[in-house]
């Protein structure tokens, strides 16, 4: 039972450089999202998804890109690293009932840039 | 600004006392999750609360959801050192399962 599988683990990136964190759920759940989690603010929502071809802005995209070709993946792109993006990642898929919801996090990316 | 204001950010007691994480909001929510997260991983789920004024039991954990659904707590009774660990409060908003994250509890139960 794979979950929700965010690749790197651990990334170091100088300023001005791209890159593209993954992030793969087998779960079929139609929402996936996002989030950036810093000391002592708790886990804020970048990029949120409803469905493939369709995704918006959460509490904090600026800087981030996202694109969500198929059910099961939802990469986000940095286009040019800043130190403010330093920052520990996380990917989450979830599902949606009447009696409520959850969210599955992969293991999440620790991002460094200098 | 935060959505969620959870409350203590840090805890630290001694075994088999009891706490309360306060998680409070001016936001109405779909649904109120509880999450726990330890260094290195990501939060994982420990209850879902959708109505107001629902209270669910977890062995030793209880969740309250208020009945304006604005605000949830989380009380633990007799606390053990397998409860220290980052508590998360989320509630999800929106039709694209938006969630929003409290700013974390860390509590530390002392042997």
């Amino acid at each position: 039972n794979a979950g929700v599988t965010q690749t790197p683990k651990f990334q170091v990136l100088k300023t001005g450089q791209s890159m593209t964190l993954q992030c793969a759920q087998d779960m079929n759940h139609e929402y996936m999202s996002w989030y950036r989690q810093d000391p002592g603010m708790g886990l804020r929502l970048i990029h949120y998804s409803v469905g493939a071809g369709i995704t918006d802005q959460g509490e904090v995209p600026n800087g981030y890109n996202v694109s969500r070709s198929t059910t099961e993946d939802f990469p986000l792109r940095l286009l040019s690293a800043a130190p403010s993006q330093t920052s520990v990642y996380f990917c989450a898929s979830s599902y949606s009932e009447s009696t409520g919801t959850e969210a599955f996090f992969g293991q999440g990316t620790r991002l460094t840039v200098v | 600004t935060q959505l969620l204001e959870q409350s203590p950010q840090f805890l630290s007691i001694q075994e088999g006392e009891n706490l309360t994480v306060y998680c409070n909001s001016s936001s109405v929510f779909s649904s109120l999750q509880w999450y726990r997260q330890e260094p290195g991983e990501g939060p994982v789920l420990l209850v879902t609360v959708v109505t107001g004024g629902e209270v669910k039991k977890l062995k030793r954990l209880t969740f309250q959801f208020g009945d304006a659904r604005k605000d949830s707590s989380l009380h633990i009774t007799a606390a053990q050192p397998g409860d220290t660990g980052l508590y998360l409060c989320a509630g999800a908003m929106g039709t694209g399962n938006q969630f929003y994250f409290g700013t974390g509890t860390s509590l530390t139960v002392i042997p």
